[in-house]
């Protein structure tokens, strides 16, 4: 059974600091990873996908990589701002159609 | 508007009633998924569709949880005799492909009494 584990759960830092959040999934077999922001009350933004056969994507100051092997994935946010203050999930598509999802890392970027 | 919708945005019933979830994909999107999430949490996957087709429905808890999509677009998530365990807020994201990146609804927020 696929678990997708997110550390740390909540992480706050000083506005301008690189930062970068983990995900760690027990099965190797996947198609996909996604990367998503999730505002308080609101749904989910997708941030970055990534196919089983990349090993990185990037987008802005974001950048995501993939390590099948190793089941895990890092999301790099560089010079973070009070903007980007938010819970990022993660959630890998498994065999079977199923997408599970980690529990989040909530960020806190202080002005 | 292009994005996902979902209708309503809140709803609130009293145990054992019955209640019915909508959810407009993106135009052309063939895949769409429901997942419920609950505080705290991150979303619980409950179905996907491919087409009018649920082609996996294994998240669905039990058989008072039913969805449907008849013309491959709109999709309704139905569920019978609310239990106050099903408070929760229902996820709608819909994707180009199976394979491809999920954009998701704003959720609507269910609350039994």
């Amino acid at each position: 059974k696929q678990e997708v584990t997110q550390i740390p759960a909540a992480l706050s830092v000083p506005e301008g600091e690189n930062l970068v959040l983990n995900c760690s999934f027990t099965d190797s077999a996947i198609y996909n990873l996604q990367w998503f922001r999730q505002d308080p009350g609101k749904g989910l933004t997708s941030l970055l996908l990534i196919q089983s056969s990349q090993r990185e994507q990037t987008s802005g100051r974001l950048n995501a990589s993939l390590d099948k092997s190793s089941g895990r994935s890092t999301l790099y946010i560089a010079a973070s701002q009070p903007g980007d203050s938010a819970t990022y999930l993660c959630a890998v598509r498994t065999g079977g159609f199923k997408t599970i999802f980690g529990a989040g890392t909530r960020l806190f970027v202080k002005a | 508007g292009a994005g996902v919708s979902q209708t309503p945005s809140n709803k609130v019933t009293e145990k054992g009633k019955y209640v019915e979830l909508r959810c407009d994909p993106i135009s052309g999107h063939t895949a769409l998924y429901w997942y419920r999430q609950s505080l705290g949490q991150g979303p619980e996957f409950l179905i996907y569709f491919q087409g009018t087709g649920a082609a996996d429905d294994s998240g669905l808890p039990n058989d008072r949880f039913f969805a449907v999509r008849p013309e491959g677009s709109v999709s309704t998530l139905k569920i019978q005799r609310t239990e106050r365990g099903d408070s929760a807020v229902y996820l709608c994201a819909s994707s180009e492909g199976g394979n491809n990146e999920q954009f998701f609804g704003p959720g609507t927020r269910l609350t039994v009494l």
